[in-house]
């Protein structure tokens, strides 16, 4: 299995501010996703983060609002730019197994963003 | 368009079954995941499938059919902590992107 440890777990910030969010994975893994959870509602996908190219995203979502690193096999942020109250979500990073495919998909804790 | 859907709320008495639903319509399929979810709390996996049939883990099986674009999450014995949110995803590529049902939040009382 794959220990994900991300962060911050929660921030308060003031709308038009910036917020970056880091995701560390224990073992390389080719591809990391970020995901945003809505109050009371289910995950979506944002982007996908290959290492050594630039993100994909998903529809509805555009690299100047969640600009996105990967340096490396083990590490990845996700910026939420230019902030305003329906931003407020949790946004989780998560990773596949490394040894199959087609394995359990892990998340990190997810960061608590409240945007006021 | 892309849909994964499955009922919204389900309540069941402590010690009893539940079977949650989930159907499917993707352009491609490469594996379909359970997930619960607590309040506040990342969700953990708790089942895949690839191959139609039954997969068997504890209190908890799920069962996917293809064909039908179908599977299910059984849930045995219920206790209290099992109240929580059940997410059905569906994998459509080889690299692990997920796409999410709205979910289901499961209420079991004493």
């Amino acid at each position: 299995s794959a220990v994900i440890s991300q962060k911050p777990s929660r921030d308060i910030c003031q709308r038009g501010t910036s917020l970056t969010i880091q995701c560390q994975v224990d073992s390389q893994v080719t591809m990391m996703f970020w995901y945003r959870q809505q109050p009371g509602q289910s995950l979506t996908l944002i982007a996908t983060a290959n290492q050594g190219s630039e993100a994909t995203y998903e529809s509805g979502f555009v690299i100047d609002k969640f600009p996105i690193s990967r340096p490396n096999l083990t590490f990845s942020t996700l910026t939420v730019s230019n902030m305003s109250p329906e931003d407020s979500s949790i946004y989780l990073c998560s990773v596949r197994g490394r040894l199959r495919e087609n394995t359990e998909a892990f998340f990190g804790q997810g960061t608590r963003l409240t945007v006021v | 368009g892309q849909n994964i859907d499955q009922p919204t709320e389900m309540t069941a008495t402590e010690g009893a079954i539940v079977q949650i639903n989930c159907t499917y319509q993707t352009s491609g399929f490469n594996g379909l995941f359970w997930y619960q979810q607590h309040a506040g709390e990342a969700p953990t996996f708790l089942s895949y499938n690839v191959l139609d049939g039954l997969e068997e883990k504890g209190r908890f099986s799920s069962f996917l059919s293809r064909s039908k674009g179908y599977s299910y999450l059984l849930l045995k014995e219920l206790q209290m902590k099992d109240s929580a949110s059940y997410l059905c995803a569906v994998t459509t590529d080889s690299w692990g992107k997920l796409q999410f049902g709205a979910g289901t939040q499961v209420v079991v009382t004493p």
